[in-house]
């Protein structure tokens, strides 16, 4: 069964710096990989997502992705944080049909 | 642009009491699911629909649950006698076909059990 491990339940950075959220998976089959974002009391919006193709992946709000086989791993990054980035992160995989599997989540604080 | 719509956005119930909570989910999409966050945990899955009919379900999805499409529009999940361990965030959520297509999350109905 596909699992999502995320590193670090709670990261702060400064206003400006590098983001870094972590995220590992197991799966037996090539993965469908995705970052959400949860906002305070909203709903989970969906910032990128790798399914085939290229490996560096884009998203909303100057977030990005790199698939890496060979390290399991589906990091998020933006090169420069901003407030409104406050939220939590949730990655996910999916698991048979179309079932998402979520980690625990990361909770991202921004310093002014 | 389209989106996944619940409603109510807060409920409060006494324990033993049915709960329906319901959604709009995106017009053409064909999968339908739910998707339960409980206080400080991570989002589970709880079921997935298609085609009139469940998909698949979770361990968490017991006789206690149920799902609908009564209509062409509304995708409601009910539970019949709730339990204080049922309080949580629920969402629901749709999707296209495809294994790679997106699921759109409505913003979650907020349930509490007394």
């Amino acid at each position: 069964a596909q699992s999502v491990t995320q590193l670090g339940s709670h990261v702060s950075v400064s206003e400006g710096a590098l983001v870094l959220l972590r995220c590992n998976y197991s799966s037996s089959v090539p993965p469908y990989l995705f970052w959400y974002v949860q906002y305070p009391n909203q709903g989970l919006q969906l910032l990128l997502k790798y399914t085939t193709g290229a490996t560096l992946v884009k998203g909303i709000n100057g977030f990005e992705a790199e698939f890496k086989k060979s390290e399991t791993s589906f990091h998020l990054t933006k090169p420069s944080a901003h407030m409104s980035d406050a939220a939590e992160y949730f990655c996910a995989v999916v698991q048979g049909a179309q079932k998402l599997v979520f980690g625990q989540g990361t909770r991202l604080t921004i310093n002014p | 642009e389209p989106e996944v719509t619940q409603t109510p956005s807060h409920q409060v119930t006494q324990m033993g009491q049915e709960v329906i909570l319901r959604c709009v989910p995106i017009s053409n999409h064909l999968y339908f699911y739910w998707y339960r966050q409980i206080l400080g945990q991570k989002v589970e899955f709880l079921v997935s629909f298609y085609n009139n009919e469940i998909s698949e379900k979770s361990e968490i999805f017991d006789d206690q649950f149920s799902v609908e499409r009564p209509d062409g529009s509304n995708f409601t999940l009910k539970i019949r006698s709730t339990k204080l361990e049922d309080s949580a965030m629920y969402f629901c959520a749709s999707s296209g076909m495809s294994v790679q297509e997106t699921q759109y999350f409505g913003p979650g109905t907020r349930l509490l059990v007394l």
